[in-house]
């Protein structure tokens, strides 16, 4: 498809065990991004990846939550020993690369829903 | 720190009516700025966008947007809305100075009675 992507689309999970949640961006796009969306919080920024660059792991909330991108395209978000207020849709993002100033736009995907019980 | 403050939580409107939805950010320096909208089941999506320019921002579905540097503020705007502008609608900011990361707001859902 030519939107951006991500498996799967609910999750639910017990407490304490890990999971795994998969991004595809749109093809051609360098820049990927992690957000969490809370019921009532808005997005909260996790983590952004822009090519062969270091990620910007800043907006991690904890050690248990880390993120990969294999290859400049498929992202893997992972959350070990999950809490339950890791319970929240995690959202994908994708851009193509900046140029100077000039900006650039994120294109969304659906959001996986994870429950933590 | 940085933070993107949208004053309205739940906004209810009668179809027709002129909308409004504040934004402000507390950032000193140049920003990018954004609005996007979620409608129920579907995806974010942008609805317009700011980089440089004329202040006065057309987006999509008749939307507006306006940003006041003075005030800090980005604020969205259509003069009549519809029944199916019924969404929640997310402020972003993105400070040069961290170019990589957006800000969000908490998001304001709009309701719109038939």
């Amino acid at each position: 498809g030519a939107g951006v992507s991500q498996s799967p689309s609910n999750k639910v999970t017990e407490k304490g065990k890990d999971v795994e949640l998969r991004c595809d961006p749109i093809s051609g796009h360098t820049a990927l991004y992690w957000y969490r969306q809370s019921l009532g919080q808005g997005l909260e920024f996790l983590i952004y990846f822009q090519g062969n660059s270091a990620p910007d792991k800043s907006g991690l909330p904890s050690d248990r939550f880390s993120a990969e991108r294999t290859g400049g395209s498929v992202s893997t978000l992972t959350i070990q020993r999950t809490q339950q207020e890791d319970s929240a849709v995690y959202l994908c993002a994708s851009s193509r690369r900046m140029e100077g100033l000039a900006g650039d736009t994120q294109y969304f995907g659906p959001g996986t829903r994870l429950t933590v019980l | 720190a940085q933070s993107v403050s949208q004053h309205n939580h739940h906004v209810i409107l009668s179809e027709a009516a002129s909308l409004e939805l504040g934004c402000n950010y507390s950032y000193g320096g140049t920003v990018n700025l954004f609005w996007y909208v979620q409608y129920p089941g579907q995806h974010l999506q942008l609805l317009l966008k700011y980089f440089s320019g004329d202040p006065l921002v057309k987006g999509i579905k008749g939307f507006e947007a306006e940003f006041i540097k003075s005030k800090f503020s980005f604020n969205l705007r259509k003069p009549s809305v519809q029944w199916s502008d019924t969404a929640e609608y997310f402020c972003a900011v993105r400070p040069y100075s961290s170019a990589s990361k957006i800000i969000f707001g908490s998001g304001t859902r709009l309701s719109i009675r038939p």
